[in-house]
């Protein structure tokens, strides 16, 4: 079965450094996504993309955060000027034709680590 | 926006006993999703069930969406059963998650 993948499976970065967390969607869909879960708490959304551009996103992706398809393949967020707050799984996540009604599908997750 | 509710948050288990997980949601949905979240943080997807009832083995879910709630059971538990359950409501181009149910199943 086609699955997510995303690397590195951990990210050890000093503050305010710029981290990118890469991520290569099942490769017929057409919707990505970013979520992120701070340690001990819920999966928060933070963006969805899709026709090269972004469709939605949450209050916390702020300025810090951007997103991006290079290459037609993989799926990247970068985090600008990381803080330590920025500590979290952050996980990719796609969907096929219809984002609204089709289940999506997740990768293991980048644990980031800010020091 | 759309609020997402579990319960219970905990629940603690002894080995072969029976569970249900509940998941209420504040408006209209056309997607829902139950993941098991494991000791290494991966979101297991267990079920994509917007209405209506689906079986996988020792695990059920069923979705009222008119009543708006979702119920995953669980039989047979097994220790391997532990860790966070979580449902995922979509409307729009993203999901909701809920707090999560923490399970500890006792060998």
């Amino acid at each position: 079965e086609p699955e997510v993948t995303q690397t590195p499976s951990h990210q050890v970065t000093q503050m305010g450094q710029e981290v990118i967390l890469r991520c290569v969607p099942i490769s017929n869909h057409l919707y990505f996504y970013w979520y992120r879960q701070i340690l001990g708490q819920k999966v928060e959304f933070l963006v969805s993309f899709y026709n090269n551009e972004i469709s939605e996103k949450s209050e916390i992706f702020d300025d810090q955060f951007s997103v991006e398809r290079p290459d037609g393949s993989n799926f990247t967020l970068k985090i600008r000027s990381t803080k330590l707050e920025d500590s979290a799984m952050y996980f990719c996540a796609s969907s096929g034709k219809r984002a609204r009604s089709e289940p999506q599908h997740f990768g293991d997750g980048t644990r980031l680590s800010i020091l | 926006g759309i609020q997402v509710e579990q319960s219970p948050p905990d629940l603690i288990l002894q080995e072969g006993a029976n569970s249900t997980l509940r998941c209420n949601f504040s408006d209209s949905v056309n997607n829902l999703q139950w993941f098991h979240q494991n000791p290494w943080g991966q979101l297991i997807n267990l079920f994509y069930i917007p209405s209506g009832t689906k079986q996988n083995g020792r695990l059920s879910a069923t979705t009222v969406a008119t009543e708006r709630y979702s119920l995953l059971y669980i039989s047979s538990s097994q220790t391997t059963d532990s860790g966070v359950y979580f449902c995922a409501v979509g409307y729009g181009q993203n999901f909701v998650f809920g707090p999560g149910t923490r399970l500890s199943v006792l060998p």
